[in-house]
């Protein structure tokens, strides 16, 4: 069965600080990789997305991750916070085999102090 | 570009009634995919509709049941609510054709089953 672990359910860092939030998925086929961010009350904004090629992305914000196949691990790194940063993120994975259906991770809430 | 839109924001039902929640994709998408997010998890796949048919369905009891237009906009239908039906409801819209299935989502509607 496909599945996707973040193992963090609340991170704080201090503003300015560096950030990773953890990612594994289990998956039977290539996997699609994304990220996304969602605001209190709010819907789901892509990130950053890995489909092939360089393991390295960059998304928007200023986050990057890294898709590293022989751990299942997609970590997502930001290098400095912002406290807009503060929100719930979430790693999903997908995969055309299996319909495209994404299947999400239980989210990690990032807090972000002053 | 609208986005994604979804209606409505916020809903208020009781236990045995039914709800109907709509979808209208971005600009040029093909597909509408919905998901269910109840509080402090992360979206769980419902099902996808692509020319006019379920393409695919996640583990959910056919309560849940939708359709989707010539437009490609989309209904999500609850019967028989329960009070576990109460979530935010997400709608995500995609292109097939597209490489690696990157879905775009809308706002969500908070569903309430008192």
């Amino acid at each position: 069965a496909q599945s996707v672990t973040q193992p963090d359910i609340h991170i704080t860092v201090s503003e300015g600080a560096s950030l990773e939030l953890r990612c594994n998925y289990s998956y039977g086929a290539t996997p699609y990789l994304f990220w996304y961010v969602q605001s209190p009350g709010q819907g789901l904004q892509l990130l950053l997305k890995y489909f092939s090629g360089d393991t390295l992305v960059q998304g928007i914000k200023g986050f990057e991750a890294e898709f590293k196949r022989s751990q299942s691990s997609f970590n997502l790194r930001k290098p400095s916070v912002h406290w807009s940063d503060a929100a719930e993120y979430f790693c999903a994975v997908g995969a055309r085999e299996y319909g495209n259906k994404l299947v999400f991770g239980a989210g990690t809430i990032l807090r972000v102090k002053s | 570009d609208a986005g994604v839109t979804q209606s409505p924001t916020h809903l208020i039902k009781t236990r045995g009634q039914q709800v109907t929640l709509r979808c209208s994709p971005k600009s040029g998408h093909d597909t509408v995919s919905w998901y269910q997010q109840a509080l402090g998890q992360g979206p769980q796949f419902i099902f996808q509709y692509y020319e006019e048919e379920e393409r695919q369905r996640g583990n959910f009891p056919d309560r849940f049941s939708g359709h989707q237009f010539p437009n490609y906009s989309s209904e999500l239908n609850v019967n028989a609510l329960l009070l576990g039906d109460s979530a935010l409801y997400l709608c995500a819209s995609s292109f097939a054709g597209g490489a690696g299935n990157e879905q775009f989502f809308g706002p969500g509607t908070r569903l309430t089953v008192l």
